[in-house]
Parts: C-alpha cells; sequence; structure tokens
C-alpha cells in the first residue's frame, strides 16, 4: 500500500523565522513528488520534483527531492503570517495515482 | 474559465439515504479523482480514473461508487449514506503529460445525521 508521511504534524513559529517541513513516502512506481498549500478552500499548487538533488525554488519557499533516501523537503526561509497554513505532501505513480499525506499545519505568529 | 465543477457545494443527508457528487472539468485532462478530507487530516483517496473508461480504488473505496460518464465528467456515488462520510469531497483533474499537478475544485461540504 502507498504510504506518504509528513512531519511534524503541526508547527508554531514567529515572523521571520525559518521552517523545514518533512515528507517521506513508500509507493510502488514513483513518478514525482509534489508540494501543495491549503488555506480553508481546495489545495493550490507549490512544486513538483522528479529528480534527485535538484533544488526548486520560488521565492522564500524551496524543496529538494531524496529519491534514494526517499523524502522531500520543503524550506521556507523569514516567514511571514501569510505562509500560515497546511503544507501537503503528494506522490504521484506511473498509474496514475496520487497519494497525500496528513499535512502539516504552519501557524506563523506576528 | 471554469476549470473543476463540483456540485453540490453542501449538502445534509439522513442515514441510509442515496446522493450523487457530480464533477466536471474543461480543461481536457484524462486523469479525475474524489477525495475526502476530514478535519485534521489530508485528503484520502476514494477513487480514481486515469483515462476515460478506465476507475480503480483508493485508500478508502468502501461505501462509494464512481462512474467516468465521459472524458469531461467523474460522479461519486453514496449508495447509503452514513454519518462516517461526514466531509469534504474534493474532485480533481489533471493531464499526465504535463506537471502532474492536480486541480481542484471548490469541495463540497457533505453532514450525515
Amino acid at each position: 500500500e502507498d504510504k506518504v508521511v509528513q512531519s511534524p504534524l503541526s508547527l508554531v513559529v514567529h515572523e521571520g523565522d525559518t521552517v523545514t517541513l518533512n515528507c517521506s513516502y513508500e509507493v510502488t512506481n514513483f513518478r514525482s513528488l509534489l508540494w501543495y498549500k491549503q488555506e480553508k478552500k481546495a489545495p493550490t499548487f507549490l512544486f513538483m520534483l522528479t529528480s534527485s538533488g535538484i533544488e526548486k525554488k520560488s521565492g522564500r519557499l524551496s524543496s529538494i527531492l531524496d529519491k534514494k533516501e526517499l523524502f522531500s523537503i520543503l524550506n521556507i526561509t523569514a516567514t511571514q503570517t501569510g505562509d500560515s497554513a497546511v503544507y501537503l505532501c503528494a506522490v504521484n505513480t506511473n498509474a496514475g495515482k496520487s497519494t497525500f499525506g496528513d499535512g502539516t499545519t504552519l501557524t506563523v505568529k506576528p | 474559465n471554469a476549470g473543476v465543477t463540483q456540485t453540490p457545494k453542501f449538502q445534509v443527508l439522513k442515514t441510509g439515504q442515496s446522493m450523487t457528487l457530480q464533477c466536471a472539468q474543461d480543461m481536457n485532462h484524462n486523469s479525475m479523482y474524489w477525495y475526502r478530507q476530514d478535519p485534521g487530516m489530508g485528503l484520502r483517496l476514494i477513487y480514481y480514473s486515469a483515462s476515460e473508461g478506465t476507475t480503480d480504488k483508493g485508500e478508502v473505496p468502501n461505501g462509494y461508487n464512481v462512474s467516468r460518464l465521459n472524458k469531461r465528467e467523474f460522479s461519486l456515488r453514496l449508495e447509503s449514506a452514513a454519518p462516517s462520510q461526514t466531509s469534504v469531497y474534493f474532485c480533481a483533474s489533471r493531464d499526465l503529460q504535463n506537471t502532474g499537478e492536480l486541480f481542484f475544485g471548490e469541495g463540497s461540504r457533505l453532514t450525515v445525521l
């Protein structure tokens, strides 16, 4: 059975802090790993990773994949209150299946 | 651009009633998905359709049925609703040729009394 595990489940930080969110996986026929941000409504796409060691970056957010150790991290630097959300990791397989982890709830205090 | 449209947005059912959640996408995507999200949890895959004419079970298929009516539409049916099916349901679609990113509907909040 495909499995995606995120840690920590929740995190409280102050504005300006840097956070690292973790995602480990065990799936059959891995194709890609994606990060999403969810605020109140449906998740919105952040990154897709398919190759090990290549960092994807967008502003203060960055992510990297390790296909040997089967994990990914999402870093957020200089956090802002607007970063408060649930961050979801999902793994896609070659069969077209997308399995999500339980998410990390990030709260950024002023 | 409508994207992914799911209806209804809200529904209250009594235990044992049946209902169908409708989903349609206008992005010509091959794959469509139904997820449920319970409070404090991630999205759990109910069923998916990797391409028109195929459907497969996800992690939590019990109590649900699906129909891929055509390339655009993918419906989710609850034959005999139970309180454990109280949840927010998301339909999603994607084109496997591109980023693999899922495009989501706005969600349907279902309460079973």
